[in-house]
């Protein structure tokens, strides 16, 4: 596609189920970014990928949040358990290299947790 | 960690007006980014810097590695300018963002 891809567009989920959040990157995007906007907030940090190098995972708020990107290409961000608090937009955002390209968004995960 | 500071955090202006947004930063970074955020969430990404200046129609980014500090800039305001303006410092920690800058601009 022409744009990073993110599904669901919205989510609800009772509180204590887990759900799943994909993004598809564009092709040839070494980089690849989780983050996360709650209502109200800026943007926070979650998760990067690059290339084959092991993530950096020092944004995710708990260990109930995981992510896994496969084959360089797609990837899915893992909440356990949902709790309220866990309700927010989750952004994945790609890029050429980790330094020297532009970012491009997707349109986001609206996730609530009721 | 890398701290990054908007200002002003609001800013309502006239129609016309010349608007500068500010970004301050407290480590060296490899590249800073100008973001905006149109209400219903979708970000656009405005510029990449890493040096210098660089203008795209009425918005001009500029940024001083020495000072660790970038502005954006934009000229001849209009309405549909209205949007939360966020710059983000990638470093070696990754991207830190910028709180945001909620900007109106009103006829």
């Amino acid at each position: 596609g022409a744009g990073v891809s993110q599904s669901p567009s919205n989510k609800v989920t009772e509180k204590g189920k887990d759900v799943e959040l994909r993004c598809d990157p564009i092709s040839g995007h070494t980089a690849l970014y989780w983050y996360r906007q709650s209502l109200g907030q800026g943007l926070e940090f979650l998760i990067y990928f690059q290339g084959n190098s092991a993530p950096d995972k020092s944004g995710l708020p708990s260990d109930r949040f995981s992510a896994e990107r496969t084959g360089g290409s797609v990837s899915t961000l893992t909440i356990q358990r949902t709790q309220q608090e866990d309700s927010a937009v989750y952004l994945c955002a790609s890029g050429m290299s980790s330094y020297n390209s532009p970012l491009h968004f997707g349109n986001g995960t609206r996730l609530t947790v009721t | 960690k890398n701290e990054v500071e908007q200002s002003p955090q609001n800013l309502t202006a006239q129609e016309g007006e010349f608007i500068t947004i500010n970004c301050s930063y407290s480590v060296g970074i490899s590249a800073l980014h100008w973001l905006q955020q149109h209400p219903g969430g979708g970000i656009v990404s405005l510029f990449m810097l890493s040096s210098g200046k660089k203008k795209h129609g009425r918005l001009i980014a500029t940024i001083n590695i020495q000072e660790k500090h970038s502005s954006l800039h934009i000229t001849a305001s209009h309405p549909r300018d209205s949007a939360v303006y966020i710059c983000a410092a990638r470093g070696a920690d990754g991207l830190t963002f910028g709180k945001g800058t909620h900007l109106i601009i009103q006829p």
